[in-house]
């Protein structure tokens, strides 16, 4: 079975400085990963995906993450971020082939960008 | 307008009571979700469906009972509610669950609290 460690809680942060937010994963077979993010009293959405091919994946609002097999690791980055990315950020995975399309979910990461 | 629709928003109750949430896409998805997110912000898949099929249950306790009339509609029916039943709880949809990469778009959630 898989599962999803987001190593940081949260994540206090200055407007314009950059953040990464770590996110581990362990699984026995091949994974898609996924980086969801929710802001206050919303559901969540889509920031980025990593399915095969190159390793760095672009997302929106300015995300990136890299995706390292060697360390089972999937961190995301943003090199200046604002007021409006104050929100939580979530790492999941799914297993490549399982039935349902189950998606793990890390624990969360809170960011709280400050002026 | 909204891709994933969800009521009620807020649903406060009594120990003991019988309550829905339902659920609704007009995405023409085939894959639809239940998700639970607790006071932690952890968030856990309870049920998959597609096409009115069940997918995946997720050790859910039997008061849960998830119904899919049709593939754009998915209601979560929870008798005898407890107090561990409160939480968030979200519906997603997502294309059919053939490739496990498929993005889950979210409703906006359901504030369950059990008095």
């Amino acid at each position: 079975a898989q599962s999803v460690t987001q190593l940081d809680s949260q994540v206090p942060v200055f407007e314009e400085a950059p953040v990464e937010l770590r996110c581990n994963y362990s699984s026995s077979v091949s994974v898609y990963l996924f980086w969801y993010v929710q802001y206050p009293n919303q559901g969540l959405q889509l920031l980025l995906k990593y399915l095969s091919g190159s390793t760095l994946v672009k997302g929106i609002n300015g995300f990136e993450a890299e995706f390292n097999k060697s360390q089972t690791s999937f961190h995301l980055r943003k090199p200046s971020v604002h007021i409006s990315d104050t929100a939580e950020y979530f790492c999941a995975v799914s297993e490549a082939g399982a039935a349902g399309n189950k998606l793990t979910f890390g624990g969360g990461t809170r960011v709280l960008v400050k002026p | 307008d909204t891709a994933v629709s969800q009521t009620p928003k807020y649903l406060v109750t009594q120990m003991g009571n019988d309550k829905s949430i339902k659920c609704e896409q007009n995405l023409g998805h085939d894959t639809m979700y239940w998700y639970k997110q607790d006071s932690k912000k952890f968030l856990k898949i309870m049920f998959s469906y597609n096409n009115k099929e069940l997918i995946i249950n997720e050790t859910v306790p039997n008061r849960f009972s998830p119904k899919s009339p049709d593939k754009a509609h998915l209601n979560l029916h929870i008798n005898s509610l407890e107090l561990g039943d409160s939480a968030v709880y979200f519906c997603a949809s997502s294309q059919a669950s053939g490739g496990s990469h498929n993005e889950q778009f979210f409703g906006p959630g359901t504030r369950l609290t059990v008095l």
